[in-house]
C-alpha cells in the first residue's frame, strides 16, 4: 500500500520553461511534506518543505503547492536549468508520531534539456 | 562539519558473507535511519533509531540488523548476504522538529553494495 505516490517516473522539459512535479498521498495523518533532490552517486538533499497549515511555500526558483482536500502536492521549478536534472523525491510526515519517519514516493527523474 | 558520512562507499560480497556498514553523524542528531534505494522503488526504510541504545524496524527489515551504541554512530549489519540485498544504502539523521524549521533528514553519500 503506497501512501505517497509519484505517478510520473520521468519528465523532460526545455531549459527556461517550468517544470511541474506531482505527488499524491493517501494518509490523512500526514501534515508535513518535503521534496528531496538526488543526483547520481550522491545522497538525497533537502530542497523545500511545506506544512499542512499552508498551501504554498516559495524558495527562489522552487515553489511547492499543497492541496489538502485533493491530497496532492506539486513542485514548480521556474525557470528550469540543466543543473536541475536529477531525481526528485516527495516525502510525507506525520508530526503526531514520535519517530520522525518519512514516507517517500518512488521519485521522478527530471531532465532539463539545453 | 562533515554531516553524515558512510563507510565504505562500495563493496562486493559473495552470497553468505557478512559485513557491517557504518554511518556517522557529527550534528548531535537524536534520530538516525537506514534506507535502501532500488531502481523504481524509491527509498525504503530498513531500520531506524530514536536515540542511543534504541533501534526499531522499518518497512524492509528482514536480513538486516542494526546497533546504535553511540549517539553519533548507526551500524547496519548483513549477517548472510543475499543477491536480493544488492542495492544502494543510505543513512540519514535528523534532529526532529527544529524551531523555525522543519523535520528535514540529512543523508549520507551512500554505499553501493553488490552481492554475487
Amino acid at each position: 500500500d503506497q501512501q505517497v505516490k509519484q505517478n510520473s517516473p520521468s519528465l523532460s522539459v526545455q531549459e527556461g520553461r517550468i517544470s511541474i512535479l506531482n505527488c499524491d498521498y493517501t494518509n490523512s495523518m500526514f501534515d508535513y511534506f518535503l521534496w528531496y533532490k538526488k543526483y547520481p552517486a550522491e545522497g538525497p538533499t533537502f530542497l523545500i518543505s511545506i506544512s499542512s497549515i499552508k498551501d504554498k511555500n516559495e524558495d527562489g526558483r522552487f515553489t511547492v503547492f499543497l492541496n489538502k482536500s485533493a491530497k496532492h502536492l506539486s513542485l514548480h521549478i521556474v525557470p528550469s536549468q540543466p543543473g536541475d536534472s536529477a531525481v526528485y523525491f516527495c516525502a510525507a510526515f506525520d508530526s503526531g508520531g514520535s519517530n520522525y519517519k518519512l514516507t517517500f514516493g518512488k521519485g521522478t527523474l527530471l531532465t532539463v534539456n539545453p | 562539519n562533515a554531516g553524515v558520512t558512510q563507510t565504505p562507499k562500495f563493496r562486493v560480497l559473495k552470497t553468505g558473507q557478512s559485513m557491517t556498514l557504518l554511518c556517522a553523524q557529527d550534528m548531535n542528531h537524536e534520530y538516525m535511519y537506514w534506507y535502501r534505494q532500488d531502481p523504481g522503488m524509491g527509498l525504503r526504510l530498513i531500520h531506524y533509531s530514536v536515540g542511543e541504545g534504541t533501534t526499531a524496524k522499518g518497512e524492509v527489515p528482514d536480513g538486516y540488523n542494526v546497533s546504535r551504541l553511540k549517539k553519533q554512530n548507526f551500524l547496519l549489519g548483513l549477517e548472510s548476504a543475499a543477491p536480493s540485498q544488492t542495492s544502494v544504502y543510505f543513512c540519514a539523521s535528523t534532529e526532529g522538529l527544529i524551531v523555525g524549521g522543519g523535520y528535514e533528514q540529512y543523508f549520507g553519500p551512500g554505499t553501493r553494495l553488490t552481492v554475487t
